[in-house]
Formats: C-alpha cells, sequence, structure tokens
C-alpha cells in the first residue's frame, strides 16, 4: 500500500525549460512534505519542502505546489539545467508524527543540453 | 566537516551471519533514521530516534534491531540476515525540532548483498 506515489519513474526535458516533477499521495493526515534530490553513488539531499498550510513554496529555480483536496503536490524546475539530472523523491509526514516520512519511489530527471 | 558516516560501505555475507552497520553524526542531532532503497519501491523507512535511548519503527522494521545509547551512533543490527535483506540502506539524521520534518543529512550509504 503505496501512501505516497511518484507515478512517473523518469522524465527527460531540454536544458532552459521547466521540468515538472508530480506526486500523489492517499492518507488525509500527511500535514508536510517535503523533496530530496539524489545523485548517483550519494546520499539524498533536502531540497525544499511545504506545509499543508501553504499552496506554495519557493526557492530559487525551485518552486513547490501543493493541491491538497486532489492530494498531489509537483516540483517545477525553472530553468532546468544539466546539473540538475538526478533522482527525485517526494516524502510525506502525518501530524503528530513527526519522526516517521513515507517515500515515494522517485523520478529521474534527466535534463540534456 | 558536518557529515554522517556510515561503515562499511559495500558488504557481500552469507544468510545468518549477523552484521551490523555503523552510522555515526558529527551534528549533535537529536533525531536518527534508517532507510533502505530498493528498485521501484523508493526509500522506505526502517526506524527512526527522537533522541538518545528512544527509539520507533518504521515502515519496514521486521528483520533489523537498533540502538541509540549515544546521541552520535546510531547502529543498525541484522540479527540473522536473509537474502531480501539485499538493500542500499542510508542512515540520516536532522536537528531538534520535528525529526523528519526537519532537511535531513544522509550518509553516503551502504550497499549490502546477501547469499
Amino acid at each position: 500500500d503505496q501512501q505516497v506515489k511518484q507515478n512517473s519513474p523518469s522524465l527527460s526535458v531540454q536544458e532552459g525549460r521547466i521540468s515538472i516533477l508530480n506526486c500523489d499521495y492517499t492518507n488525509s493526515m500527511f500535514d508536510y512534505f517535503l523533496w530530496y534530490k539524489k545523485y548517483p553513488a550519494e546520499g539524498p539531499t533536502f531540497l525544499i519542502s511545504i506545509s499543508s498550510i501553504k499552496d506554495k513554496n519557493e526557492d530559487g529555480r525551485f518552486t513547490v505546489f501543493l493541491n491538497k483536496s486532489a492530494k498531489h503536490l509537483s516540483l517545477h524546475i525553472v530553468p532546468s539545467q544539466p546539473g540538475d539530472s538526478a533522482v527525485y523523491f517526494c516524502a510525506a509526514s502525518e501530524i503528530n508524527q513527526g519522526g516517521k516520512l513515507i517515500f515515494g519511489q522517485g523520478t529521474e530527471l534527466s535534463v540534456k543540453p | 566537516e558536518a557529515q554522517v558516516t556510515q561503515n562499511p560501505r559495500y558488504l557481500i555475507t552469507v544468510t545468518g551471519k549477523k552484521l551490523t552497520v555503523t552510522c555515526s553524526q558529527n551534528m549533535n542531532h537529536e533525531y536518527m533514521s534508517w532507510y533502505r532503497q530498493d528498485p521501484g519501491l523508493g526509500l522506505r523507512q526502517i526506524y527512526y530516534s527522537m533522541n538518545v535511548e528512544v527509539t520507533d519503527k518504521g515502515d519496514v522494521p521486521e528483520g533489523y534491531k537498533v540502538s541509540r545509547k549515544e546521541k552520535r551512533n546510531f547502529p543498525l543490527i541484522l540479527e540473522s540476515p536473509s537474502p531480501n535483506q539485499t538493500s542500499l540502506y542510508f542512515c540520516a539524521s536532522s536537528s531538534r525540532g520535528q525529526g523528519a520534518r526537519q532537511p535531513q543529512h544522509f550518509g553516503d550509504g551502504t550497499r549490502l548483498s546477501i547469499l
């Protein structure tokens, strides 16, 4: 029972264009969401997060949008750069369970020059 | 340099032979956690610890043990490893507050192969 789903295993985008990575969740108790980026042979690194009291959070080229009614979030990268090529994981945390984190399966982004 | 250090980085072993993967962080973080990464399944949480002597199960704790006797160390113990525990393992830590809801620092991973 996958509570957090990233239905696109891979995505290919041209350099300079927008990358949109999607994530769906089923548990309505999730109230905090994070995105991590992972390069091969390295551990994941934190990218951006969003609380359910917001519908958007921006950090430089990265913006996360949250649609609570649809239980959907997306990560936008504008403009995309070759160095953004990595696997992106979304993760969700449930209110009052601050220690637990549920990850999606990941989406491998390839940004072509 | 702030870091989470896992050892060993690679290990090939046999079914039933007890092993321990060590994890150490130098950031004085309260929260630590273990994850495994498998193809098509993403990252799954095994155990986490909100502070010293406080541990709790994640999503896939079966077959694993942990301990948190001191703040900097959080070893993962496989008492009787089986082939389905072949995976890439990550340890992570974050500062005080809301544990997994804070940005976590991850180690570089330990690749375990159980034959």
